[in-house]
């Protein structure tokens, strides 16, 4: 069973270039959700899609967009990289609302 | 909008011994759902366990247990016998039941340190 699937594990990036990370899970999740990760300060959500169709901004949304490209797809760009986008980055997904979140390996993103 | 707290950056605990992790969150609302997430140096995110807010009885999975006490909005987790492969990052989590899309919002975590 793959799960959650994130793609890249490392990336390091300038200043300034864009990326997009991609995520997909292959358990028919309704729900997806991109997090960062950094010390001290836990996960914090940066953008979620609720449904297929649908996306909404979390805590901390600037510097990025996302796009829920199928049920199954929900990437996360980063249009010119700045060094405080150096983090963790984890996308999770979840069936529906009575179930824990089910997460990728994380990426790990330098931007220099 | 929630907010989780653990105010325990680092814990350690003997090989064999009990250690509580604490976790203490905000929220107005009366149905959500708790949870305790384990993060090993391979970075993946590990269920734990979980609490529904609407159960009395705490949770119990084998060696970790939970203490939930909803009026003081407090849900620390109890690691029993403590095992090396234990050593992890905890993150205690609320899930909102009542906003779109039921995010999980996540505390600082909780660095425990297995000592042999």
């Amino acid at each position: 069973n793959a799960g959650v699937t994130q793609t890249p594990k490392f990336q390091v990036l300038k200043t300034g270039q864009s990326m997009t990370l991609q995520c997909a899970q292959d358990m028919n999740h309704n729900s997806m959700y991109w997090y960062r990760q950094d010390p001290g300060m836990g996960l914090r959500l940066i953008y979620y899609s609720a449904s297929e169709g649908t996306t909404d901004k979390g805590e901390v949304p600037n510097g990025y967009n996302v796009s829920r490209l199928n049920k199954r797809e929900f990437s996360l760009r980063l249009e010119s990289a700045a060094p405080s986008q150096t983090s963790v980055y984890f996308c999770a997904s979840s069936p529906r609302v009575y179930t824990e979140a089910f997460f990728g390996q994380g990426t790990r993103l330098t931007v220099v | 909008a929630q907010t989780v707290t653990q105010s325990q950056p680092e814990m350690s605990v003997q090989e064999a011994e009990t250690v509580t992790l604490s976790c203490t969150y905000d929220t107005s609302e009366s149905d959500y759902y708790l949870f305790w997430y384990k993060q090993p140096p391979s970075r993946q995110m590990i269920l734990v366990i979980r609490q529904e807010a609407y159960k009395q009885q705490n949770a119990t999975e084998n060696r970790f247990s939970v203490n939930f006490q909803k009026a003081a909005k407090s849900f620390s987790l109890k690691i029993s016998d403590s095992q090396l492969g234990d050593a992890a990052m905890y993150f205690c989590a609320y899930r909102s039941l009542e906003t779109s899309g039921s995010r999980l919002t996540f505390g600082e975590g909780t660095q425990l340190t297995v000592n042999p």
